[in-house]
């Protein structure tokens, strides 16, 4: 069974602090997924890592993935307010038919 | 409009009462989802169907069921709502066609309240 998951749950970063969120899977897999969700709002994707070391960035976020150790980063460089939200990961195997399992999410507070 | 419309946007009923929460999009996918989101829990797949002659159980499907009509409509149904069911539902398609990924696009939710 896949298990996805994440930490830390809870997020309290400065403003202009860098900070990375974690995110594990139990199976072998080389596909992983970043959504963010806004406080009241709906889940959009923000980056899909489809293979080992496989690096994406947009902005003061950039996601990693190392399929060896089963283990992705979401690493926030220099935050600002804006980027306060909840971010999941999540993962499905590489045969690509299975639904996707999400982690619990990261809650990030970014404050003044 | 929306690419997945969800149906009611917010619900509030009685134990042992029928709800249907409807799904319907307009981006042709084949693949649509119902997950369940509960504060500290994240999002747990409750049914998901690959094509329309296609139903599968997700991690929590006791207590649903789920109808794919169409194509573009994939409606979720709690036969007995319990307060246990108070939750935030999100529908949502893929289509890992492509570049293969199965990027989900989610419906904008349908919280639903049980007394």
């Amino acid at each position: 069974e896949l298990k996805v998951e994440q930490n830390p749950l809870f997020l309290s970063m400065q403003e202009g602090k860098n900070y990375t969120i974690y995110c594990n899977y139990s199976t072998t897999s080389d596909r992983l997924y970043w959504y963010r969700q806004d406080p009241g709002k709906s889940l959009e994707s923000l980056f899909v890592l489809l293979s080992n070391g496989a690096v994406k960035q947009e902005g003061r976020l950039m996601a990693s993935l190392d399929t060896k150790a089963r283990l992705s980063t979401l690493h926030i460089t220099a935050a600002v307010h804006d980027l306060s939200a909840t971010y999941f990961c999540a993962v499905d195997l590489s045969s690509g038919n299975t639904p996707l399992v999400f982690g619990k999410g990261t809650r990030l507070s970014v404050i003044a | 409009d929306a690419d997945v419309t969800q149906t009611p946007r917010n619900r509030i009923t009685k134990t042992g009462k029928r709800i249907m929460l409807e799904c319907s999009q307009t981006k042709g996918h084949d693949r649509m989802y119902w997950y369940r989101q509960d504060p500290g829990l994240g999002l747990r797949l409750i049914y998901y169907s690959f094509d329309v002659k296609d139903i599968n159980k997700g991690e929590i499907s006791d207590g649903y069921s789920v109808s794919r009509q169409a194509q573009a409509k994939f409606s979720l149904s709690l036969e007995s709502a319990i307060p246990n069911q108070t939750a935030l539902y999100f529908c949502a398609t893929s289509d890992p066609t492509g570049y293969g990924a199965n990027v989900l696009t989610f419906g904008a939710g349908s919280r639903l309240t049980v007394l």
